[in-house]
């Protein structure tokens, strides 16, 4: 299996610029999360989907990001205007809770390598 | 809001050492616990995951444990090796949470492991 693959890897922007992170998760996984990653506040949940649809977007931080999933292969974290703080490496991860009911599912994550996101 | 803790934040051993990673977590009412390793650059990399209901799990040289009721959970590295050198995370999925999936995550121990 190919795994999680998150592109790009490094992106380097100016500050105002909009920013567009990407995820295409493992085949068959029906929830896909973004995190982001700083030294500072370890690693943050921003928002989760479960069958393409956006459950809880609570931990974006403002107005300027948005997430979309298109479909089940395919999903986009964008900043726009980026802004200095928004520098850190940003995760996509997918998981799989089929043949389980609600939340009693295992559904052990499985993340990207990540896109690490420099704002100047 | 769940808090996780993880110490210590980073730790050196000569090779061939036995040694345990702690992870302490404030709510006992978890679904599961999830143990990460991640090296420089890199994502995470699952390692070992607890359900609620179980004790403890092991995957060759790895063994960790969890203790709902006190909040804790160790991972244990037996032999340790330089190719053992990572930032380990510990993860906590919580029971009932508006975020239902959640995972409230350590900040991590660096271990660095010497030959």
């Amino acid at each position: 299996d190919a795994g999680v693959i998150q592109s790009p890897r490094h992106e380097v922007t100016e500050m105002g610029q909009e920013v567009t992170l990407r995820c295409k998760p493992i085949s068959g996984h029906d929830y896909l999360f973004w995190y982001r990653q700083t030294m500072m506040r370890g690693l943050e949940l921003l928002i989760y989907f479960n069958n393409n649809v956006p459950i809880d977007d609570s931990g974006m931080p403002e107005d300027r990001f948005s997430a979309k999933m298109p479909n089940a292969s395919f999903s986009t974290l964008k900043i726009q205007p980026s802004e200095p703080r928004d520098s850190a490496v940003y995760f996509c991860a997918s998981a799989s809770n089929r043949g389980t009911t609600g939340l009693a599912g295992t559904g052990e994550l499985f993340f990207g390598e990540g896109s690490r996101l420099t704002v100047l | 809001k769940q808090e996780v803790t993880q110490i210590p934040a980073a730790l050196s051993v000569p090779e061939g050492e036995n040694l345990v990673l702690n992870c302490s977590f404030t709510d006992s009412a978890i679904y599961n616990l999830q143990w990460f390793r991640q090296d420089p650059g890199k994502g995470l990399t699952s390692l070992l995951l607890i359900q609620s209901s179980q004790r403890e799990q092991t995957s060759g040289r790895l063994n960790a444990s969890l203790d709902k009721s006190s909040g804790r959970s160790t991972l244990y590295i037996a032999a340790s090796q330089p190719g053992d050198s990572a930032t380990y995370l510990c993860a906590v999925r919580p029971a009932f949470s508006n975020s239902g999936y959640a995972l409230n995550f350590g900040k991590g121990t660096s271990l660095l492991v010497t030959p």
